[in-house]
């Protein structure tokens, strides 16, 4: 049973591009939630999605959107990129309490 | 700011010794959760502890919960050098959302 799977592991963009993050969920679970982990801090909680809508969102702008499928995968986009959103960004599943993570992506804004 | 502190930041223990950390968070809680992350990895869950309860035990973790003080501490016995890793508490708060707030993390490292 595959955990969490998200792509791509690594990527680098350029101040001002736009920028797609995947994520798998684990078998079963219905809920994907996303993280923003800077260096050195904990996870931020950017947004969860549930039966395909956004069901809490975090203290991130607009420019930070997501998306779910009826398989339950999630994409997570962000529009007109800064330096300062260079991060690890998480991906996390759920059924009920439990939260499994994935590896995340490291994104890298030069 | 976020609704879990640990501390300390940073702690550095020798292998066989205990380690303990500690949250404290601000709003009432459904639960309270510990993660333990690997150097630029992902998140492990390592245990919950619902807000009616005051002790859990996993293994070589024990986990305390005191709601009356809005605190949480890990402890994790006898350390192996394995054990090397940023440890998060992560609260659910009682407020009807369906977001979890992470704190800062406390930073260890286990020397063998």
């Amino acid at each position: 049973d595959a955990g969490v799977t998200q792509s791509p592991t690594h990527l680098i963009k350029t101040r001002g591009q736009q920028v797609t993050l995947r994520c798998s969920p684990k078998s079963g679970h219905d809920t994907v939630s996303w993280y923003q982990q800077a260096l050195g801090q904990g996870p931020q909680f950017i947004f969860q999605y549930y039966e395909e809508e956004e069901r809490q969102r975090g203290n991130f702008p607009d420019r930070f959107s997501g998306h779910q499928f009826p398989n339950y995968s999630s994409e997570l986009n962000v529009n007109a990129l800064l330096l300062g959103d260079s991060a690890l960004y998480l991906c996390a599943s759920s059924r009920g309490n439990t939260i499994y993570f994935g590896e995340g992506s490291w994104l890298t804004v030069v | 700011s976020q609704q879990g502190e640990e501390d300390p930041q940073a702690l550095s223990i020798q292998e066989g010794e205990n380690a303990t950390m500690n949250c404290s968070y601000k709003t009432s809680i459904n639960n309270l959760q510990w993660y333990r992350q690997n150097s630029g990895r992902g998140l492990v869950h390592l245990i919950l502890i619902r807000s009616n309860e005051r002790e859990k035990h996993s293994g070589r973790l024990r986990v305390t919960l005191d709601t009356s003080k809005k605190s949480s501490s890990l402890l994790i016995t006898a350390s192996r050098a394995a054990d090397t890793a940023s440890y998060f508490c992560a609260t659910d708060p009682n407020t009807g959302g369906f977001k979890t707030i992470f704190g800062a993390g406390t930073r260890l490292f286990v020397k063998a």
